[in-house]
């Protein structure tokens, strides 16, 4: 019972080069989410997608985009990473089609960038 | 700006305790209420969900909703030092997204 699985679980970049953080569940759920999380800091959305074929801002999108490939899979990308994106940066997801449902995460990609 | 507003701690109780844990959110037309434990390094994990009025018992673990007062609480009955994490308030309020209180770290001193 995979859930939510996050590729690659570590990284280290240079600062000016790309990379695409990948998510896929196997729930069947129609909403994902990117978030990144500071230490000590709470989570801060990046980017979602309602359904297959939507994408959204959300708080901190700056320097990333996000490609819904399908209804399993939701890929985040740092087209030149800075070291301001240092963080640990989850993936979730939700079913939306039953009411009252939590969010359920990956175990998330912790990103250095040097 | 929908809002869900946690002490940050940290809180800190000796084995056996209980520890109480409180949250606020600011959208009265907040429809569904979760608990997540994330741990040092870890992603955070579902403990509870509540979407009425009252108490909700799961084991050691208790939620408490009151929509009237906008607050949500989880209080944990004979806290062990394996509780020791930080513990977010999450929030749907219709729509697409979930609004994160920023967590409340607890310690339990053995």
């Amino acid at each position: 019972n995979a859930g939510v699985t996050q590729t690659p679980k570590f990284q280290v970049l240079k600062t000016g080069q790309s990379m695409t953080l990948q998510c896929a569940q196997d729930m069947n759920h129609n909403s994902m989410y990117w978030y990144r999380q500071d230490p000590g800091m709470g989570l801060r959305l990046i980017y979602y997608s309602a359904s297959e074929g939507t994408t959204d801002k959300g708080e901190v999108p700056n320097g990333y985009n996000v490609s819904r490939l399908n209804k399993r899979e939701f890929s985040l990308r740092l087209e030149s990473a800075a070291p301001s994106q240092t963080s640990v940066y989850f993936c979730a997801s939700r079913d939306l089609r039953v009411s009252n449902q939590p969010q359920h995460f990956g175990d998330g990609t912790r990103l250095s960038i040097l | 700006q929908k809002e869900v507003e946690q002490n940050s701690g940290p809180l800190s109780v000796p084995e056996g305790a209980i520890a109480s844990l409180n949250c606020t959110y600011s959208d009265r037309g907040s429809q569904s209420f979760f608990w997540y434990r994330q741990y040092s390094g870890k992603s955070p994990e579902l403990i509870m969900s509540i979407y009425s009025n009252g108490d909700k018992e799961d084991g050691r673990f208790t939620a408490q909703l009151n929509k009237a007062s906008q607050y949500v609480s989880l209080l944990i009955r004979d806290s062990q030092p394996s509780d020791s994490a930080t513990y977010l308030c999450a929030v749907n309020s219709g729509g697409f997204k979930t609004i994160f209180g920023a967590g409340t770290r607890l310690f339990v001193k053995a």
